[in-house]
C-alpha cells in the first residue's frame, strides 16, 4: 500500500456533474489536506482536517464540499464546478505536532477536467 | 502573511552538472521550517529536504544540499552530479512553527522546473 491514495487519478464531468474525489492515508497521520495546483500558480490550500475536524476553509467556493469521515479518509465532493475549476487536485497527511518534523506526504493527486 | 517566491520559472542543467535553484521567502516568525518537494511528472510529490530555522547548519541528504540564509530569507537548493531522475518540478514550501487550531500551515512557491540534458 501507498502511503496516500488519491482516486480517480482522471476524472472528466461536465459543469452539471455531481462527483466526488477520494483520499486515503496509511500512514496513521491526523491531519489530511486538499491542496489546487494549477499551472504557473502556488499551490492553494483548499481544506484541512486534523483528526477529522476541519480547521482551515481557504475561502473556497461552495461547489466544492470536503468530508472527512475519520483521520483516514478525506472527499471532496464537486458540484456545479466551472472550467476554471480544472487543475489537479493533491490530497496530503502529515502528522502535526510540535515535536514533529512536519513533512507533507502526497498522492498522486487528481486531474480533473470541466467541460 | 508569509510569501514563498520561486524567481526561476525554469532551469536546464547537464546530466553530471551542478544546478542551484532559487527560492526566496518573507516571514516575521523566528520559528518556522523550510522544505523543497520535487515533484517528476505524473507521479506524487515527495520531499527532498528540510532545513528548521534555528539550526544553522545547511541541510543536506546525498547529492542535495541547501544554502540557508535566515538574514536574507533566501533557502536556494542545490543539486550536485545531475542525473536524468532529477528532472521534475521543484517546489520550495515554509511552514509555520506555530500551529493554528491544532495544525499548520504551508505556503508553497511556484515551482521551478529542472531539465536535465543528456
Amino acid at each position: 500500500e501507498t502511503g496516500v491514495t488519491q482516486t480517480p487519478r482522471h476524472l472528466v464531468m461536465g459543469m452539471t456533474n455531481k462527483k466526488s474525489l477520494k483520499c486515503e492515508q496509511h500512514l496513521g497521520h491526523n491531519a489530511m489536506y486538499w491542496y489546487k495546483q494549477s499551472a504557473k500558480k502556488p499551490l492553494e490550500l483548499m481544506f484541512v482536517y486534523n483528526f477529522k475536524e476541519q480547521t482551515e476553509n481557504n475561502s473556497v467556493p461552495s461547489r466544492f464540499s470536503p468530508e472527512c469521515p475519520n483521520s483516514s479518509h478525506l472527499f471532496l465532493h464537486l458540484h456545479t464546478l466551472q472550467p476554471e475549476d480544472s487543475a489537479l487536485y493533491l490530497c496530503a497527511s502529515s502528522q502535526d505536532g510540535q515535536i514533529y518534523t512536519g513533512e507533507l506526504f502526497f498522492g498522486e493527486g487528481s486531474r480533473l477536467t470541466v467541460l | 502573511a508569509q510569501t514563498v517566491t520561486q524567481s526561476q520559472p525554469e532551469m536546464s542543467v547537464q546530466e553530471a552538472e551542478t544546478v542551484t535553484l532559487s527560492c526566496t521567502y518573507d516571514t516575521s516568525e523566528s520559528d518556522y521550517y523550510l522544505f523543497w518537494y520535487k515533484q517528476p511528472p505524473s507521479r506524487q510529490m515527495i520531499l527532498v529536504i528540510r532545513q528548521e530555522a534555528y539550526k544553522q547548519q545547511n541541510a543536506t541528504e546525498n547529492r542535495f544540499s541547501v544554502n540557508f540564509q535566515k538574514a536574507a530569507k533566501s533557502f536556494s537548493l542545490k543539486i550536485s552530479d545531475s542525473q536524468l531522475g532529477d528532472a521534475a518540478m521543484y517546489f520550495c514550501a515554509y511552514r509555520s512553527g506555530f500551529a493554528t487550531s491544532g495544525t499548520y500551515k504551508y505556503i508553497f512557491g511556484t515551482g521551478t522546473r529542472l531539465k536535465v540534458l543528456a
